[in-house]
């Protein structure tokens, strides 16, 4: 069946650096790949996404790129601030059930 | 963007009760709406999937006796933890889909954690 993975599982970076957050998944047929923000003790919540037809698409300080050949995805944090700790996760959508096939998250740490 | 709410929040129960958790699309009409439980420091694992008017598909391991899922309409799916041991604690969370056209996203409730004394 579908699989996601995810690396790194945790990351750490300087406030202002980069980071930078990687997926691959293994069902050809996925089309749809959201990335969600969970703090601790809350729900996920939907902070970008791409549509297999796109390569790469940006909203501010997050940006998330797309090799359908390879079958990797990628989330990019910019200039980071402390308030962008939290777990990250990427998702595969499996268009034959409509389910998400879920990576197994990235707990970010932004360093003062 | 759309809301789903999930209640409760938070409930402790002693072991051998029976908890229902009530996940519902505030602003919207979800025909399907997913049930994952969370485990502290591990992503989401999908149980079920709820759709409207119909018996909700199980995943692998999950026991449908145990999880009792209901799906009564658009906007209301409740997950019922039936003879709940301590095992099952965990944080419980609903997510419904919202389909606009060729494109669907899922919003998320904002999670039940669940203690079984």
């Amino acid at each position: 069946g579908e699989n996601v993975e995810q690396h790194p599982s945790t990351l750490s970076v300087q406030e202002g650096d980069s980071a930078v957050i990687k997926c691959t998944y293994s069902d050809s047929a996925s089309n749809y790949f959201p990335w969600y923000k969970q703090e601790l003790g809350k729900r996920p919540q939907l902070i970008i996404d791409i549509r297999s037809n796109v390569g790469e698409k940006k909203d501010q300080r997050i940006a998330v790129t797309l090799n359908k050949t390879a079958k990797h995805f990628s989330l990019h944090i910019t200039e980071t601030q402390p308030e962008d700790s939290a777990v990250y996760f990427c998702a595969a959508h499996r268009p034959s059930n409509y389910q998400l096939i879920w990576g197994a998250g990235t707990k970010l740490i932004i360093k003062p | 963007g759309a809301v789903v709410s999930q209640h409760p929040s938070w409930v402790i129960c002693k072991s051998g009760t029976s908890v229902k958790i009530e996940c519902r699309s505030l602003d919207f009409q979800a025909t399907t709406m997913f049930w994952y439980r969370q485990f502290p420091k591990q992503s989401l694992m999908l149980m079920a999937t709820s759709n409207e008017g119909s018996k909700a598909t199980y995943e692998q391991g999950v026991e449908k006796d145990k999880f009792l899922i209901n799906h009564a309409s658009l906007t209301l799916s409740t997950l019922t933890v039936t003879s709940a041991h301590p095992e099952d604690s965990s944080f419980y969370i609903c997510s419904a889909r919202e389909r606009q056209g060729p494109n669907e996203k899922l919003f998320f409730g904002s999670g039940t954690q669940l203690s079984v004394l």
